[in-house]
């Protein structure tokens, strides 16, 4: 059973540019959660999706960032019109069901470099 | 999720038990007491989790308080590879907050 699968590990963007991050859950996981860590900070939560549905996305900033989680295929985190400030880690995670008593597995991440 | 904290730094002697302690004194009844590590810049890796009950697995174990306002993870024979940032998250829908964690220095 393959983990998190998170690609491209490496992406570079152009200011004005958009990202597109994808993230494949494990086999079996219906939930997505996508989390940013700037150089030498901590993880921020993002945003929390179900298949086909934003659960909380209250982490979100409200200009030029979405997400997705469509009912087949990977999550995509997209976000356009890239600036510097948002070079950083991008990792998602995955768990089979939301509620108590339920871990998540999280992949190696995606690191963007805005140029 | 509620507020969790832990000392920004530690240091364990290789071959050693690493005890890292975290205050959650504001837990909630149906939250879970979660532990994460972060290995220089890798993906977040989950170690354990817990109710109430003290847990054990092939990574490590975890002591809760009675009252349930702290708790302990417990890394019997701490390796080198043990060096990383560890997050005690007490959390009951998994989308999980985040705190600074404890750096964790595994000495030889």
């Amino acid at each position: 059973n393959a983990g998190v699968m998170q690609n491209p590990r490496h992406l570079v963007r152009r200011r004005g540019q958009e990202a597109r991050l994808r993230c494949s859950p494990m086999k079996g996981h219906s939930h997505v959660y996508w989390y940013r860590q700037l150089p030498e900070e901590g993880l921020k939560f993002m945003v929390y999706l179900q298949k086909e549905n934003i659960i909380d996305e209250s982490g979100m900033p409200k200009e030029r960032f979405s997400a997705e989680f469509p009912k087949e295929g990977p999550s995509i985190l997209r976000i356009q019109q890239v600036v510097r400030g948002d070079s950083a880690a991008y990792f998602c995670a995955s768990s089979p069901r939301t509620g108590t008593n339920t871990e998540a597995f999280f992949g190696q991440g995606t690191r963007l470099t805005v140029v | 999720d509620a507020k969790t904290t832990q000392p920004p730094s530690m240091d364990c002697a290789e071959g050693r038990a690493a005890n890292l302690p975290c205050n959650h004194s504001t837990i909630s009844g149906n939250e879970y007491v979660y532990w994460y590590r972060q290995i220089h810049s890798q993906g977040p890796q989950y170690i354990i989790h817990g109710l109430k009950n003290n847990e054990t697995n092939e990574m490590a174990s975890l002591i809760i308080t009675e009252d349930r306002k702290s708790s302990t993870l417990i890394l019997p024979h701490a390796t080198l590879r043990d060096t990383a940032v560890y997050y005690c998250i007490a959390n009951n829908n998994n989308d999980m907050r985040f705190g600074a964690g404890t750096r964790l220095t595994v000495k030889p």
